[in-house]
């Protein structure tokens, strides 16, 4: 069945840093490909995706490229800030779109 | 457009009790699921209804925990009785099987249950 593996965390950044967080698959054909984020206290929340090979998805100033190749869907920022303070999940539906999660990165930025 | 309603936020039971958690799903979306996050880990998903027939269940323990969706809107997850391994944040989430974004999935703000 398809999996995900995503870079362990936490992970700790000062501001302005650059950002990777690496998250990588296993599935039958080409599904779409997800990144959400968890704020703290809050509920989940789609923060990008892409749904074919090469694909890049942005928002925020966040960016993730579906690579076929090394079947990869890497997270990146160019420079983040206090408030990207996360837990960032990389995640891919199944047949029937059920979500197939990662295991969370934990993201703290220092000011 | 309102989101995702999930009731009660925070709940907190001692083993062997029930409990009961409610959805509303954004108003037209036909698929509903629930997720269990346990602490530290990836939400994993318990149920997909699609309207108010049950497409996957097979995660869900069926011995002790129980959903429905009788109208296809509104869903109910139960589980009765709780064992202290049942502490999690219960995620309900939504989608649309129309329109440009059939695969996106919108979620409420969860329910955390504790379990003493």
């Amino acid at each position: 069945g398809n999996s995900v593996t995503q870079m362990e965390g936490p992970v700790t950044l000062s501001e302005e840093a650059f950002l990777t967080i690496n998250c990588t698959y296993t599935a039958t054909g080409y599904p779409s490909l997800f990144w959400y984020v968890q704020y703290p206290g809050e509920g989940l929340q789609l923060l990008l995706k892409a749904t074919k090979a090469d694909d890049k998805g942005s928002n925020k100033g966040f960016e993730a490229t579906y690579r076929k190749e090394t079947t990869s869907f890497h997270l990146e920022k160019g420079s983040v800030q206090v408030s990207d303070s996360a837990v960032y999940f990389c995640a891919l539906p199944g047949s029937a779109r059920q979500l197939t999660f990662g295991s969370g990165t934990q993201l703290t930025v220092l000011p | 457009e309102a989101g995702v309603a999930q009731s009660p936020r925070y709940k907190i039971i001692e083993k062997r009790q029930s409990v009961a958690f409610w959805c509303n799903p954004i108003s037209g979306h036909a698929t509903l699921y629930w997720y269990q996050q346990i602490l530290g880990q990836g939400p994993k998903l318990l149920i997909q209804f699609q309207n108010n027939g049950v497409v996957d269940d097979s995660q869900l323990p069926k011995d002790r925990f129980s959903a429905e969706r009788l109208k296809g809107v509104d869903s109910t997850l139960k589980i009765q009785p709780a064992k202290l391994e049942d502490s999690a944040v219960y995620l309900c989430a939504s989608s649309s099987l129309t329109g440009a974004n059939p695969d996106t999935q919108y979620f409420g703000p969860g329910t955390r249950l504790t379990v003493l």
